[in-house]
């Protein structure tokens, strides 16, 4: 089976511009979460949704980020506008209710360089 | 809310050599807790994970881990390092809870020397 696809891989930019990241979650999961890593920071919870619907927020950054899952086997994390502050990896990651005992399933992530 | 806390943002060994990684957790309800590894430009994959059943866990690739509720702990460990080792190791709590998110900590950088 496919494990979690994300895309891109690499992503440059410009500050300012418009950056959408997007996450292929493993078929049959019903929990998807995006996830960003910094040196600083470390791995920080954005959002995660529960059968496509939006669970929990809090972790968005400010209003330039916004996150949506039109349909179980797609998600987008989009960015606008862009900042310097904002150059990270990026990690979706998908998990089942019926397996629960808190196992995620990572994308490779997507590293973004905001200049 | 729960937190974890990794001691050491880096640990180096000798190939051979015990491995100890160190986190404690707070969780104002029993926890679930986890240990994921990180391979450089990869994703984080699970190593081991406890979920109130038995205390010691173990894990793939000879790692395991031990919950000691008195000590809010749940070190990692390994009696022998391999170079392949050598990688980024997280530790993660959640609520016993089904559909509630991982709270990772900051991350250990495992070195493994010849």
């Amino acid at each position: 089976d496919a494990g979690v696809i994300q895309s891109p891989r690499h992503e440059v930019t410009e500050m300012g511009q418009e950056v959408t990241l997007r996450c292929k979650p493993i078929s049959g999961h019903d929990y998807l979460f995006w996830y960003r890593q910094t040196m600083m920071r470390g791995l920080e919870l954005l959002i995660y949704f529960n059968n496509n619907v939006p669970i929990d927020d809090s972790g968005m950054p400010e209003d330039r980020f916004s996150a949506k899952m039109p349909n179980a086997s797609f998600s987008t994390l989009k960015i606008q506008p862009s900042e310097p502050r904002d150059s990270a990896v990026y990690f979706c990651a998908s998990s089942s209710i019926r397996d629960w005992a808190g196992e995620l399933f990572f994308g490779e992530g997507s590293r973004l360089t905001v200049l | 809310a729960q937190s974890v806390t990794q001691l050491g943002s880096h640990v180096s060994v000798s190939e051979g050599a015990m491995v100890l990684l160190r986190c404690n957790y707070s969780s104002s309800v029993p926890p679930y807790l986890f240990w994921y590894v990180q391979y450089p430009n990869q994703g984080l994959q699970l190593l081991l994970k406890y979920t109130s059943a038995a205390t010691l866990v173990k894990g793939i690739n000879g790692f395991e881990a031990e919950f000691k509720k008195s000590e809010t702990s749940f070190h990692l460990t390994k009696p022998s390092a391999h170079m392949s080792d050598a990688a980024e190791y997280f530790c993660a709590v959640s609520l016993n809870q089904a559909g509630t998110a991982l709270i990772f900590g900051k991350g250990t950088t495992l070195s493994v020397s010849s």
